[in-house]
């Protein structure tokens, strides 16, 4: 069965703390995905990972895949409030045919 | 980047009626889009995939008949939920594939918000 656990589910932070969240799947994907969605919103993409060791920056948020392993990581740095969302990872397990599978989504809050 | 609407973004009905979404992809074509559901504080679930100009794919556990799905052109799929119960109320997402060349990538649409009273 395809499984895409994140880890972990629920992050409350220090405004100016570094964090990761953590994204494991049990199957081979050509890609992982990477969104943030705010309350009552849909999702924003933020990254896409195409390869083995690919690593993807913007702002204060880098992410990066080991297909080996099967983990995605999503680092948080020098966390602000304007962070707080809920991150979902997903895969693509059927060789590009986008049927992406969700993780359970992390719930960041940061406080001041 | 790409932009995809739904309509509408919230939605009362009265349990037994029928409630239609539609999804456009506004600046691309899509022959293929894919509608999701997500109950509070849950994850994503894909629903099924909307073929255009041929029927949908419906993942395990989807009512095919409950969920319709017509992809009657390049740039809008509906949805529509028939005999609404409450145990259908939830945030519905489409989301249109954009193909360029080797290139692909979903883009979502901003949900609709399905109540069923």
């Amino acid at each position: 069965e395809l499984k895409v656990e994140q880890n972990p589910l629920f992050l409350s932070m220090q405004e100016g703390k570094n964090y990761t969240i953590y994204c494991n799947y049990s199957t081979t994907s050509d890609r992982l995905y990477w969104y943030r969605q705010d309350p009552g919103k849909s999702l924003e993409s933020l990254f896409v990972l195409l390869s083995n060791g690919a690593v993807k920056q913007e702002g204060r948020l880098m992410a990066s895949l080991d297909t080996k392993a099967r983990l995605s990581t999503l680092h948080i740095t020098a966390a602000v409030h304007d962070l707080s969302a809920t991150y979902f990872c997903a895969v693509d397990p059927f060789q590009g045919a986008q049927k992406l599978v969700f993780g359970q989504g992390t719930r960041l809050t940061i406080n001041p | 980047g790409a932009v995809v609407s739904q309509h509408p973004s919230w939605v009362i009905c009265k349990s037994g009626t029928s409630v239609k979404i539609e999804c456009r992809s506004l600046d691309f074509q899509a022959t293929t889009m894919f509608w999701y559901r997500q109950f509070p504080k849950q994850s994503l679930m894909l629903m099924a995939t909307s073929n255009e100009g041929s029927k949908a794919t419906y993942e395990q556990g989807v009512e095919k008949d409950k969920f319709l799905i017509n992809h009657a052109s390049l740039t809008l799929s509906t949805l529509t939920v028939t005999s609404a119960h409450p145990e259908d109320s939830s945030f519905y997402i489409c989301s249109a594939l954009w193909r360029g060349g080797l290139s692909y990538e979903q883009y979502f649409g901003p949900g609709t918000r399905l109540t069923v009273t």
